[in-house]
């Protein structure tokens, strides 16, 4: 079945430095591919996404690539802030109308002043 | 607007009692989904609702788990007689539309932690 691996945390930067989250998918046809961020006490938000191969997702600096030869969606910063401190989900979601979001476990980020 | 509001946020149970958590989705929503994540893994889908009927329930466990959203009031999850392994973080998501596309619209609530003793 459908599945989403994401490097695991937890992960702990001094400010400024760059940030890559490894995220790798697993479905059938072509599926769209997203970022989730839960800020501590918060919901899961929408950070960025792609909807089909090379398709660069970005927001609030972060970006991240559909690349359909490596299967792959990693999320990069090039300078983080402590105000990233937060927990990221790699997901995907099928095509055919399903409405089901495939998550990976999630990575815990720590930016230190 | 309010966002998506689950409560409780933290939800204490012994074994074999019930649990009923309650997700208000955002004003305007008439899509609901809940997920559950268990510790050390991701969120995985339970069931989409839609006012007064279950869409897909694929995800939910075949005994003891139930999910409603009525008319009118929230969407509920009702765990019955609990056990050690229900011990998880469940998740509420809102959206206005029935193909979310690229989820903008699709909003989630703060989760709540139920922990059964």
């Amino acid at each position: 079945g459908d599945s989403v691996t994401q490097m695991e945390g937890p992960v702990t930067l001094s400010e400024e430095a760059f940030l890559t989250i490894n995220c790798t998918y697993t479905a059938t046809g072509y599926p769209s591919l997203f970022w989730y961020v839960q800020y501590p006490g918060e919901g899961l938000q929408l950070l960025l996404k792609a909807t089909k191969a090379d398709d660069k997702g970005s927001n609030k600096g972060f970006e991240a690539t559909y690349r359909k030869e490596t299967t792959s969606f990693h999320l990069e910063k090039g300078s983080v802030q402590v105000s990233d401190s937060a927990v990221y989900f790699c997901a995907l979601k099928t095509q055919g109308g399903s409405e089901k979001l495939v998550f990976g476990k999630g990575t815990k980020l720590t930016v230190n002043p | 607007n309010a966002g998506v509001m689950q409560n409780p946020r933290h939800l204490v149970r012994r074994r074999g009692q019930e649990a009923r958590l309650r997700c208000s989705p955002m004003k305007g929503h008439s899509h609901v989904y809940w997920y559950r994540q268990l510790p050390e893994e991701g969120l995985k889908f339970m069931v989409y609702l839609q006012k007064e009927n279950i869409i897909d329930e694929s995800g939910m466990p075949k005994e003891r788990f139930s999910a409603e959203f009525p008319k009118e009031g929230p969407s509920i999850l009702r765990i019955q007689q609990v056990v050690r392994g229900d011990s998880a973080a469940y998740f509420c998501a809102s959206s206005p539309f029935q193909g979310g596309g690229t989820n903008e619209k699709l909003f989630f609530g703060s989760g709540t932690q139920l922990s059964v003793l």
